[in-house]
């Protein structure tokens, strides 16, 4: 158990539809990282946040979005949802955005769009 | 695109026997991870090794890092069942801002008993 906990774990919605991931990162943890890993595209990187403050981005959609709550908490939005946003969607924390080591991953939430 | 590439991507081998798998990068990095993942599962570190580091171990687990060629490689011994997963190398490049690591496409490595 990484102590990085996601929800829900299956998601199962329309094309057109707008959803919320929801993540708690470790305790301890600032940092929290959101992947993206579907079969075609491998697990790519969204977004991270550290202490609530958006630190880096990478291939995330503008129908996405992302916050971190005070709590630390963070949740991914995904709206206008199509066919290819069918992925398994990861959360991963870190103690601080300046870290080297390790990512500690939860679960992941896998969403399928019909 | 992924920054790491690792080969081969599928590593079928008899429990016992070695794996090694390879991964590749384009630009300069601060460290390289290897990650394991079980089928549906979330990711889980197995080990870094930083730029100026060119081996590391870890109970049966052997990282190599050659900065010249932008290359790692990551040596299961004694192999079980149980290592039956995918593995991923992920960079953190130097001119990255934050924190993110780069996954690679991964390799399925299956270990038959």
């Amino acid at each position: 158990d990484s102590g990085v906990t996601q929800t829900p774990k299956h998601l199962i919605t329309a094309t057109g539809q707008r959803v919320t991931l929801r993540c708690s990162p470790r305790s301890g943890d600032l940092s929290v990282y959101w992947y993206q890993q579907s079969l075609d595209q491998g697990l790519q990187f969204l977004i991270q946040y550290y202490n609530g403050e958006e630190r880096a981005k990478g291939n995330i959609l503008e129908r996405f979005s992302a916050q971190q709550f005070p709590d630390l908490h963070s949740e991914l939005n995904l709206s206008s949802l199509e066919l290819g946003d069918s992925a398994l969607y990861f959360c991963a924390s870190s103690v601080w955005t300046g870290n080297t080591g390790e990512l500690f991953f939860g679960e992941g939430s896998r969403l399928t769009v019909l | 695109s992924q920054q790491g590439e690792e080969d081969p991507q599928a590593l079928s081998i008899q429990e016992g026997e070695n794996a090694t798998m390879n991964c590749s990068y384009k630009t300069s990095i601060n460290n390289l991870q290897w990650y394991r993942q079980n089928s549906g599962r979330g990711l889980v570190h197995l080990i870094l090794i930083r730029s100026n580091e060119r081996e590391k171990h870890s109970g049966r687990l052997r990282v190599t890092l050659d900065t010249s060629k932008k290359s790692s490689s990551l040596l299961i011994t004694a192999s079980r069942a149980a290592d039956t997963a995918s593995y991923f190398c992920a960079t953190r490049h130097q001119e990255t801002s934050g924190s993110r690591l780069t996954f690679g496409e991964g390799t399925q490595l299956t270990v038959n008993p």
